[in-house]
């Protein structure tokens, strides 16, 4: 483990409110993922960044922003317009993008109230 | 566009007992495929790759373009196997991954 770390494990938010998860990894790795664990619905891409300064949008990215400002940060937010935003997140990041192994954070659990 | 499905959600067996998880793909192109592995309060990481041909932890799995299908096989399941398998395919020199809906196994004593 290490390498890859996401915060807050668990967080709370009151409807209407944005609140960030936070995605830091020190493995020099140019590429970064998040994602969205759902039970039976697999790992849905959110949003994935290639390179510092770029990102592009995933298959479920209504509701959600993110910034590429240094490459070993790749931060969240989950907006007032997501409809359903209670779920797991997992953050993941590969040397390149595509087929190269993909590194996975601990998940933030977020709750909306 | 490319697509992976597990359709086996739950999937129990005894120890000793062989295993298959399935997964098939649509995808038009010549895909790399993945089986990423979640154990009970562990990160989620990659347990083999087809290009590898590598045997992990006991298990194999074989690509089949035919049947479009790369299902994961051990010949006799552990109870340290229990997790959650995801099967996952990338487009070669694609950008990102596509996962499947996962398989919770469970090696019953």
């Amino acid at each position: 483990d290490g390498g890859i770390t996401q915060s807050p494990k668990y967080l709370f938010r009151k409807e209407g409110q944005n609140v960030t998860l936070s995605c830091e990894q020190n493995l020099n790795h140019d590429a970064m993922y998040w994602y969205r664990q759902d039970p039976g619905q697999g790992l849905r891409l959110i949003y994935y960044s290639q390179i510092v300064n770029d990102f592009q949008k995933g298959d479920i990215a209504e509701g959600y922003s993110v910034s590429r400002e240094k490459k070993e940060s790749f931060p969240l937010t989950v907006t007032s317009a997501q409809k359903n935003p209670t779920a797991f997140y997992l953050c993941a990041s590969s040397i390149t993008a595509g087929g190269d192994t993909q590194y996975f954070g601990p998940g933030t659990r977020l709750t909306v109230l | 566009a490319q697509r992976v499905t597990q359709p086996e959600k739950l999937l129990s067996v005894f120890k000793g007992a062989p295993v298959e998880l399935k997964c098939n793909y649509s995808y038009s192109g010549s895909p790399e495929l993945f089986w990423y592995v979640q154990y009970s309060r562990q990160r989620l990481q990659l347990l083999l790759r087809h290009i590898s041909r590598e045997s992990i932890k006991g298990f194999t799995a074989d690509l089949n373009k035919g049947e479009t299908s790369f299902h994961l096989k051990k010949p006799f399941a552990q109870e340290e196997d229990s997790a959650m398998y995801y099967c996952a395919l990338t487009e070669t020199s694609g950008s990102r991954l596509t996962f499947g809906e996962g398989t919770q196994l469970t090696v019953n004593p």
